[in-house]
């Protein structure tokens, strides 16, 4: 089956500007999670999505927001960029419900390489 | 809070065997996990520990103790294409059990 489909995969900004990023499930995943990958910090959470419900965010300012549609589908948006913004936003899906857990695996998407001039 | 640290970069030789260490604190530990990510790829989910022990998987194997805060990955049989950092994430439940804490991953060169 088709894995997470990240869209754009990669795009070039100027600061002041915002962005929309776009990720596509795997079909019968409800559960899509935003991560922020740097060479500084690795990866870091940005937010999660389950039923278009957020159920956790992480510690990110008010300028990235996301949302959940009814087919599963996720976008994130950052506003007002920042030159500290450029890098590999990951999206990742898990069948969702409960914990992750071996059985409830995050498969990720090949991400959206953000850079910001 | 939670801190998970892993060493920055490994070097070992093909047909050999590597141990990455990983070592973490969390305040309701849910299990963890270990990824791989090859340059300019998605990490790709390698392996889960949620009780102490072994857990093998064909070349690749991890370890886990709780009570120490402690897992490693161990790599056998090491080929070119393991090249890739290795990324250690744990699952807490005082963070939220739906989302993983990463460390910052070690990147493993093999050599000829």
């Amino acid at each position: 089956k088709a894995g997470v489909t990240q869209t754009p995969r990669y795009l070039i900004k100027t600061r002041g500007q915002q962005v929309t990023l776009s990720c596509s499930p795997i079909s019968g995943h409800r559960s899509v999670s935003w991560y922020q990958q740097t060479p500084g910090q690795g990866l870091q959470f940005l937010f999660e999505y389950f039923s278009e419900t957020q159920r956790n965010k992480g510690n990110f300012p008010g300028r990235f927001s996301g949302r959940q549609f009814s087919n599963s589908r996720s976008e994130m948006n950052v506003s007002t960029l920042e030159l500290g913004d450029s890098a590999l936003y990951l999206c990742a899906s898990s069948l969702g419900g409960g914990r992750l857990s071996g059985a409830n695996v995050l498969t990720f998407g090949a991400g959206s390489r953000l850079t910001v001039l | 809070g939670q801190n998970i640290d892993q060493p920055t970069e490994m070097t070992a030789t093909e047909g050999a065997i590597v141990q990455i260490n990983c070592t973490y604190q969390t305040s309701g530990f849910n299990g963890l996990f270990w990824y791989q990510q090859h340059a300019g790829e998605a990490p790709t989910f390698l392996s889960y520990n949620v009780l102490d022990g072994l857990e093998e998987k064909g070349r690749f194997s991890s370890f886990l103790s709780r009570s120490k805060g402690y897992s490693y990955l161990l790599l056998k049989e090491l080929q070119m294409k393991d090249s890739a950092s290795y990324l250690c994430a744990v699952s807490d439940s005082g963070a939220g059990s739906y989302q993983l804490t990463f460390g910052k991953g070690t990147k493993l060169s093999v050599i000829p």
